[in-house]
């Protein structure tokens, strides 16, 4: 039974560029969180997301960063015009249940650089 | 070895020493907590969780203690391996939304 997959592992793009991160759950999860990583810190929320719906986006910055879970394919994770502050590594985390549950899976990450 | 106080970055620890890593909480509201452990290069690894409504844990080689009081929460390794050396992070949860420390960096001195 394949963990939460993320590709690419590593990305690197130049300002301005757009930066997208894709997740795929485990099977049978149908929520998937994001969170980001900067260096030497914890990871911070960004956005729950189900099936077709945006369940929480509050830590998402307000611009450039938008999120998606499709009915078919994996949550994409986009960031239009990155910056270098951009740079960090994203999770993805995918968990079966609904309210209450804690039982989140986290992927490997992708390493977002932005030179 | 012990990290104290509100929260140290580094523990270092001999091979087969117990380890009390130490975190400090936000939010007395937490429905749950969790300890996970990151690798380098990885993504975070569950280890153990208490609920709110508990004070203490216990799993394989790791006990988890809850203090709501002072809203202190430690992770007790047991006979620390090279293996366990990484960042652990403690995290609080709310329904779903978890909220990371900064984390420990865990090095196991053979």
């Amino acid at each position: 039974n394949a963990g939460v997959m993320q590709n690419p592992r590593h990305l690197v793009r130049r300002r301005g560029q757009e930066a997208r991160l894709r997740c795929s759950p485990m099977k049978g999860h149908s929520h998937v969180y994001w969170y980001r990583q900067l260096p030497e810190e914890g990871l911070k929320f960004m956005v729950y997301l189900q099936k077709e719906n945006i369940i929480d986006e509050s830590g998402m910055p307000k611009e450039r960063f938008s999120a998606e879970f499709p009915k078919e394919g994996p949550s994409i994770l986009r960031i239009q015009q990155v910056v270098r502050g951009d740079s960090a590594a994203y999770f993805c985390a995918s968990s079966p249940k609904t309210s209450g549950s804690y039982e989140q899976y986290f992927g490997p990450g992708t390493r977002l650089t932005v030179t | 070895g012990e990290s104290v106080g509100l929260h140290l970055p580094t523990l270092s620890v001999q091979e087969g020493d117990n380890s009390i890593i130490n975190c400090a909480y936000s939010n007395s509201a937490s429905d749950y907590f969790i300890w996970y452990k990151q690798e380098s290069g990885k993504g975070p690894q569950f280890i153990i969780d208490i609920r709110s409504n508990m004070d203490k844990r216990q799993g394989q080689r790791v006990t988890v203690l809850l203090n709501k009081t002072v809203k202190h929460l430690s992770l007790q390794i047991a006979a620390t391996q090279p293996g366990d050396s990484a960042v652990y992070f403690c995290a609080e949860g709310d329904d779903y939304k978890l909220s990371f420390g900064a984390g420990t960096t865990v090095t196991v001195r053979a």
